[in-house]
């Protein structure tokens, strides 16, 4: 079964300081992954995704996420956050069937970036 | 651009009334979701559709019905709704690669669903 996990329900930092938010996944067969973020009170927004190819994926905003296999991890991180990256982050994964693609996302983590 | 957007934003409904979520997307996407998002939880696919006519289980379909009789549209229905149906409901679509990037998925603003 494909699931993604994102062990940290709450996230603080100060703004300039680096960021990061965990994701860990379980898939069968090859990866796709993604990161979406959701504003108050808006739907999601795409930020970056993983296929294939380098393990270092650049997204919108500055932001990246590092695709490491032998720890099934996707991590978003950024190297300096700004009060405006505060909001709800959200991992995800496609798995494939034969009656299409289905997405599996996580609990969410709620980022919070104090002046 | 209006990109994907929800009817209604806000309902209330009491137990075992009947409601339908319209969606509507204007990017000739091929697939179309209905996800539920309720606190600790994440977002939860209910039905999905991967082109006109043509619709599929999620992972928790119990309770609503769906139906894509044209390509631009994913309605979502509560036949009989129960209180463990009060929730944020979101659409979104994604393109096969043909219009627009694969995998990609475009999200309404959503609609929040209270039943007494």
């Amino acid at each position: 079964a494909q699931s993604v996990a994102q062990p940290e329900d709450q996230v603080n930092v100060a703004e300039g300081n680096p960021l990061t938010v965990k994701c860990t996944y379980s898939v069968s067969g090859n990866p796709y992954l993604f990161w979406y973020v959701q504003y108050p009170n808006r739907g999601l927004q795409f930020l970056l995704k993983y296929i294939t190819g380098d393990n270092l994926v650049k997204g919108s905003y500055g932001f990246e996420a590092e695709f490491n296999k032998s720890q099934t991890s996707f991590h978003l991180k950024k190297p300096s956050a700004l009060v405006s990256d505060s909001a709800l982050y959200f991992c995800a994964v496609r798995a494939s069937s034969n009656t299409g693609n289905q997405f599996y996302f996580g609990t969410g983590t709620s980022l919070t970036v104090i002046p | 651009n209006a990109g994907v957007t929800q009817t209604p934003k806000f309902r209330v409904l009491k137990t075992g009334q009947s409601m339908t979520l319209l969606c509507a997307q204007d990017m000739n996407h091929e697939y179309m979701y209905w996800y539920r998002q309720d606190p600790g939880m994440g977002l939860r696919l209910i039905h999905y559709s991967v082109g006109e006519g043509t619709t599929a289980k999620g992972e928790v379909p119990d309770g609503y019905n769906v139906s894509r009789l044209k390509k631009q549209n994913f309605l979502l229905g509560l036949e009989s709704a129960a209180p463990s149906q009060t929730s944020v409901y979101f659409c979104a679509s994604s393109s096969t690669g043909v219009r627009g990037p694969k995998n990609i998925q475009y999200f309404g603003a959503g609609t929040r669903l209270s039943v007494l």
